[in-house]
C-alpha cells in the first residue's frame, strides 16, 4: 500500500514570494491534514479536511495560507507572501475518518526555507 | 485546551540500555493518548496508542508506555535500545469526543551510543 505522498521536499523562497505544497493522501482515506513543524518543536495542526470540506482551519494563519482539497482527494497548500517565520518542515497526512481513535499516516514531509 | 510535556528535550543512552521517555499532559476532559515517532528526514510513525482497557500499551519496535491517570502521565519505555531507535519521539493527545485533533509535545531527541 503506497503511503502519503508530498512534493516537493525541499524548497528554497525569497520572503514575500509564494509558495505551494501538493499531498497525496492513502487512497481511500476521507481526512487530511496538514500540519507545520518550526525545528525544535511537535508538529501543529494547520488545516483538517473532511472528504473535500474544512473541519478545523483554526489555526490557520488565513491572511496568507490557503489549503483545498477539491475533489476530496490530493490537497494543496499555499503561502503568499511568505515571511521568514514561514520556514519549518510541512507535513500532511490522512486517515480512514476523523474519529478519535483513528490513526494518522504522514507523509515525508516539504521543507520549506524562507531567506 | 489540552496541552503535552514531554520533560526531556534530548536523551542519550547506550546501546542495549533501557530507556524511559517522559510525557505529561494537562486537560480537563479525558484524552487518547499517542506515541509518534520521526526518523531522520521521514515522517511521523506511529508507535502506540492508549484508547481505553489496561493502562499498559504495547507497540511496535518492542516500545511499550503506561498509561497513568492521576499523576497524568504515559511515559515511554524500551528494555533494550539499538542504534536504530535512534530517532525523535513525539508524545500527542487527542479529546475522546469529537474529530481528531492531536496536540503534540515539543518532542524528545533518542540518540543511542553504541
Amino acid at each position: 500500500e503506497a503511503g502519503v505522498a508530498q512534493s516537493p521536499r525541499y524548497k528554497i523562497i525569497e520572503k514575500r514570494q509564494s509558495v505551494a505544497f501538493w499531498c497525496n493522501p492513502i487512497s481511500g482515506h476521507a481526512t487530511l491534514y496538514w500540519y507545520q513543524q518550526i525545528l525544535g518543536q511537535g508538529p501543529k495542526l494547520l488545516i483538517q479536511f473532511q472528504n473535500n470540506g474544512v473541519v478545523d482551519d483554526s489555526q490557520l494563519p488565513k491572511d496568507r495560507f490557503s489549503a483545498e482539497r477539491l475533489k476530496g482527494v490530493d490537497s494543496t497548500l499555499k503561502i503568499q507572501p511568505a515571511k521568514l517565520e514561514d520556514s519549518a518542515v510541512y507535513l500532511c497526512a490522512s486517515s480512514l475518518s476523523q474519529g478519535a481513535r483513528e490513526t494518522q499516516y504522514f507523509g515525508p514531509g516539504t521543507r520549506l526555507l524562507v531567506l | 485546551a489540552q496541552s503535552v510535556t514531554q520533560l526531556d528535550s534530548q536523551v542519550p543512552v547506550f546501546e542495549e540500555a533501557p530507556v524511559e521517555l517522559r510525557c505529561n499532559y494537562s486537560s480537563s476532559v479525558s484524552v487518547y493518548l499517542f506515541w509518534y515517532v520521526q526518523y531522520p528526514n521521514q515522517g511521523l510513525q506511529l508507535l502506540l496508542k492508549y484508547l481505553s482497557g489496561s493502562t499498559l500499551v504495547k507497540g511496535i519496535n518492542g516500545f511499550e508506555a503506561e498509561f497513568n491517570k492521576s499523576q497524568t502521565s504515559f511515559h515511554l519505555r524500551k528494555p533494550s535500545v539499538h542504534i536504530s531507535d535512534t530517532a525523535e519521539y513525539f508524545c500527542a493527545v487527542s479529546l475522546i469526543q469529537g474529530a481528531q485533533k492531536l496536540v503534540f509535545g515539543q518532542g524528545t531527541r533518542l540518540t543511542i551510543n553504541p
